[in-house]
């Protein structure tokens, strides 16, 4: 098993419908995230899973709704999206606590596209 | 301000260049750094962690000036894989903050 699996690698969804992006990391981890990345844009956070905690970006639209289980799976629920969020969608995984960050370790993305 | 800020390239260097990358933030508070490379639709990679004190693996160095808020990147004898977005990341709290990325195009 690879460290962070994603899952859809690709994904089409009309405007209407409901669909679930799946992260499983295999790291030990503590902390789940997931990231927005655009074209020409910085990545950007959109949700924030660590030591059970959950923290968001204020700035996500509520048709975006994250669901942790347990430390090692994470999902995205889709609903009701817009062309704009067409984007590439990606999960990572740290160890979360101490004075030391170790960086993130990213799953491959899934490339949406809102149609 | 942009809180990570990077020149966006992209920088085109002949294979066995140096090549120097140079980011700059503005969050004093952040305590750790990194540069990450991201290859075409792909997900970024750490490359490597930024100390204080300047480090080296192989190929690549990283500085870090606190003073001035600047982290750099060195390549020395780039190769044609070397091709990739470098990502320079600091961190705000426990989070990481990404800049946009320096595309690096290496050509035989």
């Amino acid at each position: 098993e690879t460290g962070v699996t994603q899952t859809p690698r690709h994904l089409v969804m009309g405007m209407t419908n409901k669909k679930s992006l799946k992260c499983e990391q295999h790291l030990g981890h503590n902390a789940m995230y997931w990231y927005k990345q655009s074209a020409k844009k910085p990545l950007e956070l959109m949700f924030v899973y660590s030591l059970e905690e959950r923290v968001e970006n204020n700035s996500v639209p509520s048709r975006f709704s994250p669901e942790c289980p347990n430390s090692s799976h994470l999902f995205l629920h889709l609903h009701t999206l817009q062309p704009e969020d067409s984007a590439l969608y990606l999960c990572a995984s740290s160890h979360a606590g101490g004075s030391v960050h170790y960086g993130y370790t990213f799953g491959s993305g899934t490339r949406l596209t809102v149609v | 301000r942009k809180e990570v800020e990077q020149d966006p390239g992209p920088f085109n260097v002949p294979e066995g260049a140096t090549v120097a990358f140079n980011c700059t933030y503005s969050n004093s508070a952040s305590q750790s750094f990194f540069w990450y490379r991201q290859d075409c639709r792909k997900e970024p990679k750490l490359l490597m962690s930024v100390y204080s004190s300047g480090n080296e693996d192989g190929r690549f160095t990283a500085q870090l000036n606190r003073a001035s808020q600047y982290i750099s990147l060195l390549i020395r004898d780039s190769k044609l894989s070397d091709s990739a977005t470098y990502l320079c990341v600091v961190t705000r709290v426990k989070e990481l903050v990404f800049g946009t990325g320096t595309r690096l195009l290496v050509s035989p």
